[in-house]
């Protein structure tokens, strides 16, 4: 079955180190998204990518950094200068601009904490 | 701008209670709206969408109907089961995706459904 892989599911960061979270898709869709989710409260988007080897910033990327090179692959690194990293992230993908009434498909998402 | 708003929760229910959760949206033209449903430690699921005026959309036992006249998106169960217990989120589409295909997210709706 099709469909959005996320790894790892839970993750360790200790201070100061970055880390990369894992998001693979065999839906051959063109457009992909980051979303950090905190307790409690609703999806704020990080970056997303309408096509490969492009990306945009979305709300709150200060401290991420992503990247696009294939189609089915858009890895997120939290990187050191994220001071708060302990969430919830979530990866979204849907097919390109030119079908523009579809919803976007979820992965189980990865829990990152602080050690 | 576009804009997605969602009772605030938590809900709390007695199995085979009627459910509704409200969502209110702020829109130019005829976006797409759809909900989702997110179970603890889980990413989001797609529970149904509607994609021009009057339509309803359904799935499990749930049901949505876009209102154009009121800016409504309200999902509704005739019959609650415990299994229902999760998150639920209102989202947006803007027409033709607008610029960048982003779903606009309400904040969620945490539903408790007690046997």
């Amino acid at each position: 079955d099709g469909g959005i892989t996320q790894s790892p599911k839970y993750l360790f960061r200790k201070e100061g180190q970055n880390v990369t979270l894992s998001c693979e898709q065999n839906l051959n869709h063109d457009a992909m998204y980051w979303y950090r989710q905190d307790p409690g409260q609703g999806l704020r988007l990080i970056y997303y990518s309408q096509i490969v080897n492009d990306f945009q910033k979305g709300d709150i990327a200060e401290g991420y950094s992503v990247s696009r090179e294939k189609k089915e692959s858009f890895p997120l690194t939290v990187t050191s200068a994220q001071k708060n990293p302990t969430a919830f992230y979530l990866c979204a993908s849907r097919p390109g601009t030119a079908v523009y009434n579809q919803p976007q498909h979820f992965g189980d998402g990865t829990r990152l904490s602080i050690l | 701008g576009n804009s997605v708003t969602q009772m605030e929760g938590p809900v709390t229910l007695s199995e085979e209670a009627f459910l509704t959760i409200n969502c209110t949206y702020t829109a130019t033209g005829y976006p797409s709206l759809f909900w989702y449903v997110q179970y603890p430690g889980e990413g989001l699921q797609l529970l149904l969408k509607a994609t021009k005026a009057d339509d309803k959309g359904s799935n499990k036992g749930f049901e949505a109907t876009y209102r154009k006249e009121t800016t409504s998106f309200h999902l509704e169960k005739g019959s609650v089961q415990v299994s229902d217990s999760a998150v639920y989120f209102c989202a947006l589409l803007p027409p033709y995706g607008g610029a960048t295909n982003k779903l606009i997210f309400g904040t969620g709706t945490l539903l408790a459904v007690q046997p």
